[in-house]
């Protein structure tokens, strides 16, 4: 069990840029989750993937915003477009397929910053 | 108002306290969480629970269905416990933790 990774830590882009996040999960778990957290607030919640399918997405999540999970293992979250506010740590997390006795583990996420 | 109410919102103490960290929510959850989040962004699921109460080493979690409420104790606290608590529960009906999270409680422990 290696956790879960995000790539890159940290990213720097400019306005109107593309940029794309990457989160590999723990290998055996296939529910993923995307989260977005700005200074001094707890995190919101993106989308979910349970396995490849997108079954929920938070109105958050704008149309500059794409995730996919194309093979139920890895998943990238696009933005498209990017804007000041869009400046904050993506999280990502896995968690099994057991119901709801299973806990969610994150990755250290990757801090986007819109300059 | 937010769903989810962490209070306070910053604590300082001394090393050695007994400390506690309070949520309240205001939706239907399948569960409570309790994690750590240290500077730099990671975050560590601490407890996971839907009633009753756990314990793992100095800290437990107490949570009481009824009135919405849940506790996280720290007992003999020290300074490696200063981080950012935060209190989430799962709304998901289908059993996915879709979190919805406070705002997170920030603890420092000075030695």
């Amino acid at each position: 069990d290696t956790g879960v990774s995000q790539d890159p830590r940290h990213k720097i882009t400019k306005r109107g840029q593309n940029v794309t996040f990457r989160c590999d999960p723990i290998s055996e778990h296939n529910r993923l989750y995307w989260y977005r957290q700005t200074l001094g607030q707890g995190p919101e919640f993106l989308t979910y993937f349970q396995n490849e399918a997108q079954l929920e997405k938070s109105r958050l999540l704008s149309d500059r915003f794409s995730a996919e999970r194309p093979k139920g293992s890895f998943s990238t979250l696009e933005i498209q477009r990017t804007e000041q506010g869009d400046s904050a740590m993506y999280l990502c997390a896995s968690s099994a397929r057991s119901g709801r006795d299973s806990p969610l583990h994150f990755g250290n996420g990757t801090r986007l910053t819109v300059t | 108002k937010n769903e989810v109410e962490q209070s306070p919102q910053n604590l300082t103490a001394q090393e050695g306290e007994f400390i506690t960290i309070n949520c309240s929510y205001s939706v239907g959850i399948s569960a409570l969480h309790w994690l750590q989040q240290h500077p730099g962004g990671g975050i560590v699921s601490l407890f996971m629970l839907s009633s009753g109460k756990k314990k793992h080493g100095r800290l437990i979690a107490t949570i009481n269905i009824q009135e919405k409420h849940s506790s996280l104790h720290i007992t003999a606290s020290h300074p490696r416990d200063s981080a950012v608590y935060i209190c989430a529960v799962s709304t998901g009906v289908t059993g996915a933790q879709k979190l919805v999270f406070g705002q997170g409680t920030r603890l420092t422990i000075n030695p």
